[in-house]
């Protein structure tokens, strides 16, 4: 069974101070990892997707990561509009292509303040 | 930017009754998902969906709940006769199915209270 790990559950966070998601993982084959963004009461929001160890992506303040047992999700300089719940998931490759589950983390919840 | 749309953003019920919650996928994809997630809780997986056939679907998906494609755009979740803990959001995916692994994109979920 697949299984996904966040850390910390929440962080508060300055304007402006930078700092790291952990999303850690057991997977048979891993073959990508997602980044979501979820604000409350809505669905996810497509951040990133990685499909290997040693692969970066970034996006105005976000930076992920992804080594073999874990990934980060780098934020940098934030701003009270990065306040969200911030979700990794794994796919369970029965099918190549579409139609595999995802594997949700808890998530993490960080508050940006002024 | 093509967006999933559901609808009705919140659906109150009694327990026992019938729901039926809807979903409008991006057009050109062509897997189709179904999650849920009670407050406080992970995001968990119900079933996907490809060429009018269930691929896969989880423990939770038992036979109280059905999918159905029933035109060109529309996807529905079916509760048959609804629990208290069937209280949750229920966000609806669609991706595309090209590449090793596609990305699948939510709609902004339905909330559905049982009372």
């Amino acid at each position: 069974e697949d299984q996904v790990t966040q850390s910390p559950e929440a962080l508060r966070l300055q304007e402006g101070e930078s700092s790291s998601l952990n999303c850690s993982y057991t997977v048979s084959g891993l073959r990508g990892l997602f980044w979501y963004r979820q604000d409350p009461g809505k669905g996810p929001e497509f951040l990133f997707t990685l499909y290997s160890a040693g692969e970066e992506k970034e996006k105005e303040r976000l930076k992920a990561t992804l080594t073999k047992k874990e990934s980060f999700l780098h934020i940098t300089a934030p701003k009270p509009e990065d306040s969200a719940t911030y979700l990794c998931a794994v796919p369970r490759l029965k099918y190549a292509g579409g139609g595999n589950k995802l594997t949700f983390g808890t998530g993490t919840q960080l508050k940006v303040e002024l | 930017e093509p967006e999933v749309t559901q609808t009705p953003s919140h659906q109150v019920t009694q327990m026992g009754q019938e729901v039926i919650l809807r979903c409008v996928p991006i057009s050109n994809h062509l897997y189709f998902y179904w999650y849920r997630q009670i407050l406080g809780q992970k995001v968990e997986f119900l079933v996907s969906f490809y060429n009018n056939e269930i691929s896969e679907k989880s423990e939770i998906f038992d036979d109280q709940f059905s999918v159905e494609r029933p035109d060109g755009s529309n996807f529905t979740l079916k509760i048959r006769s609804t629990k208290l803990e069937d209280s949750a959001m229920y966000f609806c995916a669609s991706s595309t199915g090209t590449g090793a692994v596609d990305t699948q994109y939510f709609g902004p979920g339905t909330r559905l209270t049982v009372l």
